[in-house]
C-alpha cells in the first residue's frame, strides 16, 4: 500500500466481543472512511470521519480519529458471526478526483 | 436502490490479449473511479472520471486507458494483457460535491492466463 497501514492485519474473536482496527495514514486528509469487503466482492462503505472530527459513531461502529498521529481506529461492538470479512480504511486528501488510497486491510474473524 | 453495475464479472484472458470492463454508476451519479486490488492486496487507485473528463490519474499502466461516455458509464480497456493484471478491478461512484462517500460496484474478475 502506498499510505495507509493497518493492524492488526488479522483477528479472530468470539460473538458478542468487541472488535477494534487500527489504521494509519502519511499524508494531511480531508476525511478518513472504512469500508467493509466481504471475501471476493465489493467493498461497502461503513462510516465517514472528516479531519475535524475526533469520534464518530454509527450503530454498533465507533471511529475515532487522530490527526496529530495520523491514525484512526474502528470499534465494533457486540459483533456477530455476519461482521466476518476485511476492514479497509481508506483516506481522501482532498485532491483533485478525491480518489481513495486504501490501507492494507484487517481480515476479521468472527467464531460463532 | 439502483447500484453500481460492471460487466463482465468474471473475465479470462490469454496473454498478450485485450480486455474491456464496463460500468455503469448509479443514476446522476457524476464521477468514477476505477481501482485494481490484487490477490490479498488492497485496492489501489487507476483512474477517475468527472462530467466525461479525467480528473485524476493514479498507477495505471500506458497499456491501460479508459473513458466515461455521454451516459456516464465508463470503459476500462486493457491491452497487451499481463499475468500480472489478474486482479479484482472495481469501479465506484459518487456525486461530486454532495458525499465524499464512494459506492462501488461488485467488481470484475480478470484472469489472465
Amino acid at each position: 500500500s502506498q499510505q495507509g497501514e493497518e493492524d492488526p492485519q488479522a483477528l479472530s474473536i468470539q460473538e458478542g466481543e468487541n472488535a477494534t482496527m487500527n489504521c494509519s495514514y502519511k499524508t494531511s486528509i480531508n476525511n478518513l472512511q472504512w469500508y467493509r469487503q466481504n471475501s471476493g466482492r465489493g467493498l461497502v462503505h461503513l462510516i465517514l470521519i472528516r479531519s475535524n472530527e475526533r469520534e464518530k459513531h454509527s450503530g454498533r461502529l465507533r471511529v475515532t480519529l487522530d490527526t496529530s498521529k495520523k491514525s484512526s481506529s474502528l470499534l465494533i461492538t457486540a459483533s456477530r458471526a455476519a461482521d466476518t470479512a476485511s476492514y479497509f480504511c481508506a483516506t481522501d486528501h482532498g485532491t483533485s478526483g478525491s480518489r481513495l488510497t486504501f490501507g492494507e486491510g484487517t481480515q476479521l474473524t468472527v467464531n460463532p | 436502490a439502483a447500484g453500481v453495475i460492471q460487466s463482465p464479472r468474471h473475465l479470462i484472458k490469454e496473454k498478450r490479449e485485450t480486455a474491456t470492463l464496463k460500468c455503469y454508476p448509479i443514476p446522476r451519479h457524476d464521477t468514477v473511479y476505477w481501482y485494481q486490488q490484487g490477490p490479498g492486496q488492497d485496492p489501489q487507485f487507476l483512474i477517475s472520471f468527472y462530467e466525461k473528463m479525467q480528473s485524476d490519474k493514479g498507477s495505471i499502466p500506458d497499456r491501460f486507458s479508459a473513458q466515461q461516455f455521454s451516459d456516464y458509464h465508463s470503459e476500462l480497456n486493457m491491452s497487451s494483457l499481463e499475468l500480472g493484471d489478474s486482479a479484482l478491478y472495481f469501479c465506484a461512484s459518487r456525486v461530486a460535491g454532495t458525499s465524499y462517500e464512494q459506492y462501488f460496484g461488485p467488481g470484475t474478475r480478470l484472469t489472465v492466463t
